[in-house]
């Protein structure tokens, strides 16, 4: 079974600039987790989807965002990038009752 | 609320020295706990976990048993190798949500 997908690995954006991360969970699971991960302020949840609706979301501002898709594919996006969102960005997947999270390779997002 | 506090780093040992990562949590309800191991550049992937007191988890040489006594989840392997440095996270899960420690960076070194 394929593991959770992330999409791009790699990326360089301006500030001020929007960026859109793309994470494919585990086939059959349908809760996907985002984190943002710093040097500074270790792993950061950011929001969790199941079934299309956002069921937690973290601390963070207005300018993270997400959503999921019918077929459990997720997206989040940040708006008005800062220097500070520098990070490397983790998507997880859990199956529908399920305790495990299972971690992609995340996807590098470096604000210039 | 839940929080999990793990050990500061970095730890630096030996090759075949015996490992120890405290970690201790704080839980509302009746967690899961977890180990996940970061290694260079990559995700967390998950080392080992356990679902109830007295539990143990083990994998790949590590073990962690499940303390309620004392709240704590210590990661431990008998024998190091310099493939095992990496950074390894804490874990616990309650009602869906998960919350991590900050994580211990072991190097090892031959």
């Amino acid at each position: 079974k394929a593991g959770v997908t992330q999409t791009p690995r790699y990326l360089i954006k301006t500030r001020g600039q929007q960026v859109t991360l793309s994470c494919s969970p585990i086939s059959g699971h349908r809760s996907v987790s985002w984190y943002q991960q710093t040097p500074g302020q270790g792993l950061q949840f950011l929001f969790e989807y199941f079934s299309e609706t956002q069921r937690n979301k973290g601390n963070f501002p207005g300018r993270f965002s997400g959503r999921q898709f019918s077929n459990s594919r997720s997206e989040m996006n940040v708006s008005t990038l800062e220097l500070g969102d520098s990070a490397l960005y983790l998507c997880a997947s859990s199956e529908p009752g399920g305790n495990t999270i299972y971690f992609g390779e995340g996807s590098w997002l470096t604000v210039v | 609320g839940n929080s999990v506090t793990q050990m500061e780093g970095p730890v630096t040992l030996s090759e075949e020295a015996f490992l120890t990562i405290n970690c201790t949590y704080t839980a509302t309800g009746y967690p899961s706990l977890f180990w996940y191991v970061q290694y260079p550049g990559e995700g967390l992937q998950l080392l080992l976990k356990a679902t109830k007191a007295d539990d143990k988890g083990s994998n790949k040489g590590f073990e962690a048993t499940y303390r309620k006594e004392t709240t704590s989840f210590h990661l431990e392997k008998g024998s190091v190798q310099v493939s095992d440095s990496a950074v390894y996270f804490c874990a616990l899960s309650d009602l869906n949500q998960f919350y991590f420690g900050t994580g211990t960076s072991l190097t090892v070194i031959p």
